[in-house]
């Protein structure tokens, strides 16, 4: 089933925000092959994150991710308004499957 | 580097609907490619994906029987069709390249995303 994100997390301009994405020793737990996607209303997904922590070039040095057991995160630092957006989590599965996590949506206040 | 789309369809329940993903601006057959579809006000779903060099695919459980991906390397071009169609296939559907050549290729993350399809089931 999909990985459990927060619904939405908020925050000011210059703020750093924290996304977790949960799932479970099948699949976050068990790979480095996490990503993690930012998405614009009407807009197709834009990868911003992969194997856990890395960045691809053109990509904000204010996005990082990172992972603990079950649990991988995506931080965004010095927050801008440009950043509002929903974010998705994916990961890779011992099903040989990919899931993708329930989203986040980011407001600057 | 660009995916490019089919446009927007409407089908009956039961009918069939087949999109398809011109690439251009690299090697076709040297990148997986992954179908994605996010249905309204909902978060995507990974369908599957299929090695455009050799034809290989593999589709996520639930779609196993309904869909088909398919490519035709002499046009960089890839196809998935999705059949027996309900209203709760109603979506955007999504082709998306991975990001590397790493092998293997289907544990890169999807790095560059075709413009969407909608697809419209509806009686």
């Amino acid at each position: 089933s999909a990985l459990t994100q927060p619904a939405s997390v908020s925050g000011s301009p210059g703020q750093s925000v924290t996304i977790s994405c949960t799932g479970t020793s099948s699949d976050v737990g068990n790979y480095k092959y996490v990503s993690w996607y930012q998405q614009y209303p009407g807009k197709a997904p834009t990868l911003m994150i992969y194997d856990v922590s890395n960045r691809p070039s053109g990509v904000s040095d204010r996005f990082s991710g990172s992972k603990s057991g079950n649990t991988a995160s995506l931080t965004i630092s010095g927050l801008q308004a440009g950043d509002e957006a929903d974010y998705y989590c994916v990961s890779y599965t011992t099903s040989s499957t990919y899931v993708f996590g329930t989203g986040t949506k980011v407001t600057v206040l | 580097v660009q995916l490019v789309q089919s446009g927007a369809e409407v089908k009956k329940p039961g009918a069939s609907v087949k999109v398809s993903c011109k690439a251009s601006g690299y090697t076709f057959s040297d990148y997986y490619l992954h179908w994605v579809r996010q249905a309204p006000g909902q978060g995507p779903e990974w369908m599957g994906w299929i090695n455009p060099h050799s034809g290989g695919t593999n589709y996520a459980l639930r779609f196993q029987g309904l869909v088909t991906m398919t490519r035709d390397t002499s046009i960089s071009t890839a196809y998935m069709e999705v059949s027996r169609l309900t209203s709760d296939d109603t979506a955007v559907y999504y082709c998306a390249r991975a990001s590397d050549t790493t092998f293997p290729g289907y544990l890169c993350a999807m790095g560059v995303w075709g413009q969407g399809t909608t697809v419209i089931v509806s009686s």
